[in-house]
């Protein structure tokens, strides 16, 4: 299947600093990313669709001055989180869609989040 | 919008045994049905997945059934082994719409030496 890589795979940041989180499809093109958050032992919860070369639409509740998606190129999406707090600790994973009514989503491995 | 329940929460399956996790999904729109398999802090990795145009799918050890009418569907792995232990999530989306996937809360599933 296709390849989505993350990085970093882990992060400890001190609160207030903001972190960028990469999300790569290495062997296709994706024209459409999403970023999940997942708590311990939960499922998990769809944060914002980023499309390339525009606006990332945000899901309810999910505050999008705080996380910031930009997605630059159809192999590169980022999630910053900006002024961390330690509410803000958790696992982001990435996924990739390999194209438009394919329905085939690819995840990334996950980056580990912990704000102190 | 879409609600998927799955169940059961955790499964313990002897060796060699076979393992059934079940989901029901609400929105009839849902025409795309994904099952992937989580290990412990790592992403979700697809395991197979099935279109409301089909009833049955099969790869190998693993086997999705969908009924439209009832709106539920079902992962099955038969000669289960070690390595199969992990949380497994079902989810269902559809693909004239958002293509978001809406995912079930999961299950835990051990197998037994």
């Amino acid at each position: 299947g296709a390849v989505v890589s993350q990085h970093p795979s882990r992060v400890i940041c001190k609160s207030g600093t903001s972190v960028k989180i990469e999300c790569r499809s290495l062997d296709f093109q994706a024209t459409t990313m999403f970023w999940y958050r997942q708590f311990p032992k939960k499922s998990l919860m769809l944060m914002a669709t980023s499309n390339e070369g525009s606006k990332a639409t945000y899901e309810q509740g999910v505050e999008k001055d705080k996380f910031l998606i930009n997605h630059a190129s159809l192999t590169l999406s980022t999630l910053t989180v900006t002024s961390a707090h330690p509410e803000d600790s958790s696992f982001y994973i990435c996924s990739a869609r390999v194209g438009r009514g394919q329905g085939t989503q690819y995840f990334g491995p996950g980056t580990r989040l912990t704000v102190l | 919008g879409e609600n998927v329940e799955q169940h059961p929460s955790t499964l313990s399956v002897q060796e060699g045994d076979s393992a059934v996790i079940k989901c029901t999904y609400s929105d009839s729109a849902s025409n795309y049905f994904p099952w992937y398999k989580q290990e412990l802090g790592k992403g979700p990795q697809l395991i197979i997945d099935i279109r409301s145009n089909v009833g049955e799918k099969k790869d190998q050890r693993i086997a999705v059934t969908l009924n439209k009418t009832a709106k539920h569907f079902s992962l099955h792995i038969t000669e289960t082994q070690p390595e199969d232990s992990a949380v497994y999530f079902c989810a269902a989306s559809n693909l004239f719409g958002n293509e978001k996937l809406t995912f079930g809360t999961g299950t835990r599933l051990t197998i037994i030496p």
